[in-house]
């Protein structure tokens, strides 16, 4: 089974409009960490948001927020004012704490972002 | 977080031939990671750096195609051996303080001929 889904292969938004992109997990591990990065065109990714699963309230960064619905499994990034900056891929990720794997992360599929002027 | 910059930003290959690209960042870390992401995919782990000793590869990626060498808590290399187009992606490397947010470099873009 995925890890990480993320089902929106590519999404648009109007400018300076609110956009929610969607991403759902898989684990057994009760501690876990969930992220997003965003990936521009020029490759780098850029780490957004985390979420940890003993966090109570969602996460917050400047105009993205994370929607954290533990018992569904879903960690959504909200992106409020969408800018034409904010173009780009976004990756949803995940970490568990257990295994034998140390720090590694999972990645979803990304969803591919359009802002419109 | 950190300041990682990596060397070459980009580059075209010849089939056959060998790349090493470097990862350095501006402060001791704990961990650093290779991941490679082909072309409209997502990001695959390649292993995880080692200081002092050798890498962890994951399922698929062997030493002998992806040599990784890792010197110091704040640099590390990625050998691409023997390219072949499909080998054409970017690589990225990552940094970690323990199990924390992993930061990313800029990415190499290879292109393999």
């Amino acid at each position: 089974a995925q890890k990480i889904t993320q089902t929106q292969p590519g999404m648009f938004v109007q400018e300076k409009e609110a956009v929610t992109l969607d991403c759902t997990y898989d684990t057994s591990d009760p501690s876990y960490g969930l992220f997003w990065y965003k990936q521009p065109s020029s490759g780098e990714m850029i780490f957004l948001i985390y979420q940890g699963s003993y966090d109570q309230q969602n996460a917050t960064e400047g105009r993205y927020s994370l929607n954290f619905q533990k018992a569904r499994k879903s960690a959504n990034l909200v992106i409020s004012a969408s800018q034409l900056g904010d173009s780009a891929m976004y990756f949803c990720a995940m970490r568990e704490a257990g295994g034998n794997t140390g720090n590694q992360f999972y990645f979803g599929t990304g969803t591919s972002l359009t802002v419109i002027p | 977080s950190a300041v990682i910059s990596q060397k070459p930003s980009r580059d075209i290959c010849q089939r056959g031939t060998s790349l090493t690209i470097q990862c350095q960042v501006d402060s001791q870390v704990t961990m650093m990671f290779w991941y490679r992401q082909q072309p409209g995919q997502s990001l695959t782990l390649i292993a995880t750096a080692n200081q002092g000793s050798e890498a962890t590869y994951e399922s698929g990626f062997v030493i002998d195609k992806f040599p990784i060498s890792r010197p110091n808590l704040t640099f590390s290399t990625l050998t691409v051996s023997n390219m072949s187009p499909e080998d054409s992606s970017i690589y990225l490397c990552s940094v970690a303080w323990a199990r924390e947010t992993q930061y990313f470099g800029p990415g190499t873009r290879l292109l393999v001929l």
